[in-house]
């Protein structure tokens, strides 16, 4: 098993540019979640998939933001125009009942 | 809204002496409270979950305990890697399906030789 598989571990991209954050989950696990990490806010749910339908997207910060899950094996968090606020480490976990695993992230610098 | 609140901030402790972290939470309807240890630069690491108040679950040094607002995660004996970020969260027994958790900003924890 290799786990929740993020890629890429470290990104850098000027403001203004789109960023694609790539996720591949637990085989068998069912639900995806994408978590945001910041010093200020800490862990904040972006937006999960159940069966790769988008259950709740109420933590997606603005129509910058948009997730897609088009097959049970990976996921994408798109960022269209970046900014400087958007810099943060992101988290995608998977999980198939109770036990969460998580990726080990993407840090994303926006300057 | 689901509402999950740590403290301290950061401990520091010299190696072998016992302390315990605090987690307070409010959520309608709980379906499990989890504990997780985060060390720099990597992803969460599944610890425990709760379900019910009353419940203990040990691993090594760490002990957790529920009740129905709070959560203790009890280090006994600590050594240098004990070092890390504990982080606690909640998730409601909302749908049939899985739930989101809801974390708290954790503890630093810095364990001194």
């Amino acid at each position: 098993d290799a786990g929740v598989i993020q890629s890429p571990r470290h990104e850098v991209t000027e403001m203004g540019q789109e960023v694609t954050l790539r996720c591949k989950p637990i085989s068998g696990h069912n639900s995806l979640f994408w978590y945001r990490q910041t010093m200020m806010r800490g862990l904040e749910l972006l937006i999960y998939f159940n069966n790769n339908v988008p259950i709740d997207d109420s933590g997606m910060p603005e129509d910058r933001f948009s997730a897609k899950m088009p097959n049970a094996s990976f996921s994408t968090l798109k960022i269209q125009p970046s900014e400087p606020r958007d810099s943060a480490v992101y988290f995608c976990a998977s999980s198939r009942m109770y036990g969460y695993t998580f990726g080990s992230g993407t840090r994303l610098t926006v300057v | 809204e689901d509402q999950v609140t740590q403290s301290p901030e950061a401990l520091r402790l010299q190696e072998g002496e016992s302390s315990s972290l605090n987690c307070s939470y409010t959520v309608s309807g709980l379906r499990g409270l989890f504990w997780y240890r985060q060390d720099p630069g990597k992803g969460p690491e599944f610890l425990f979950t709760l379900y019910s108040a009353g419940e203990e679950k040990e691993k090594e040094r760490l002990k957790a305990t529920l009740t129905k607002k709070e959560s203790f995660l009890h280090i006994t004996a600590p050594k240098p890697e004990d070092s890390a970020t504990y982080l606690c969260a909640v998730q409601a027994r909302r749908n049939f399906g899985n739930e989101k958790l809801t974390f708290g900003t954790g503890t630093r924890l810095t364990i001194i030789p």
